[in-house]
């Protein structure tokens, strides 16, 4: 059984707040992921991390930053939030090496007023 | 580059028939292959994986899949449906030299009809 934690489940918030989407894993994986995912649509990748003190962006350019200073947590941060935001955001984790399942999160569903 | 086509974002069966989810692939080199389920309001859980062992791949609640390369697919089906099964369900690839990256298809919404 994954055990990978995202809070708050549920964020209502207006525009120009900061926000930050916590992620939590405590399966010591060094991989972490972020996941945006709107009704329709594929998944897309807008950060991963390799380990500690590593951040890259993904595929789908994001307004949003993300830190890794311990191994188990992975937040996201924005620093002013806008309706465009608006969609559910699923983090991830895996172990190193081709092939590796990831596990998700049970998502974090954002709306921006 | 690497993509997943799934064809039909919705599918409706009866509850007792086969279900059949489509997926296609790209990929230039030898993929890794998954799927996954969602149920409403949760993550993403692994049904199953292929990872270039025997290419018929069994994998949680009755479900199985095979690679086909010839065919460039990885077809997910089950007997039999069950009510359980709704869900929605994505097909992923990655490969070795994308250091495990998952490119997801856009999800085929599976309806069982009682």
């Amino acid at each position: 059984e994954a055990d990978i934690y995202q809070t708050p489940r549920y964020l209502v918030i207006g525009t120009g707040k900061k926000i930050t989407l916590e992620c939590s894993q405590t399966m010591g994986h060094d991989k972490m992921y972020w996941y945006q995912q709107d009704p329709g649509m594929e998944l897309h990748l807008i950060h991963y991390s390799y380990g500690v003190n590593s951040t890259e962006k993904g595929d789908l350019s994001s307004e949003s930053t993300v830190s890794r200073i311990r191994t188990e947590h992975f937040p996201l941060t924005l620093e002013s939030a806008r309706p465009s935001h608006t969609s559910q955001y699923l983090c991830a984790s895996s172990e190193e090496g081709p092939g590796e399942t990831q596990y998700f999160g049970p998502g974090t569903r954002l709306l921006v007023l | 580059a690497q993509s997943v086509t799934q064809l039909g974002s919705h599918v409706s069966v009866s509850e007792g028939a086969l279900v059949l989810l489509r997926c296609n692939y790209s990929s230039s080199v030898p993929p890794y292959l998954f799927w996954y389920v969602q149920y409403p309001n949760q993550g993403l859980q692994l049904l199953l994986k292929y990872t270039s062992a025997a290419t018929l791949v069994k994998g949680i609640n009755g479900f199985e899949a095979e690679f086909k390369k010839s065919e460039t697919s990885f077809h997910l089906t089950k007997p039999s449906a069950h009510m359980s099964d709704a869900a929605e369900y994505f097909c992923a690839v990655s490969h070795a030299n994308t250091g495990n990256q998952f490119y997801f298809g856009t999800g085929t919404s599976l309806t069982v009809i009682p």
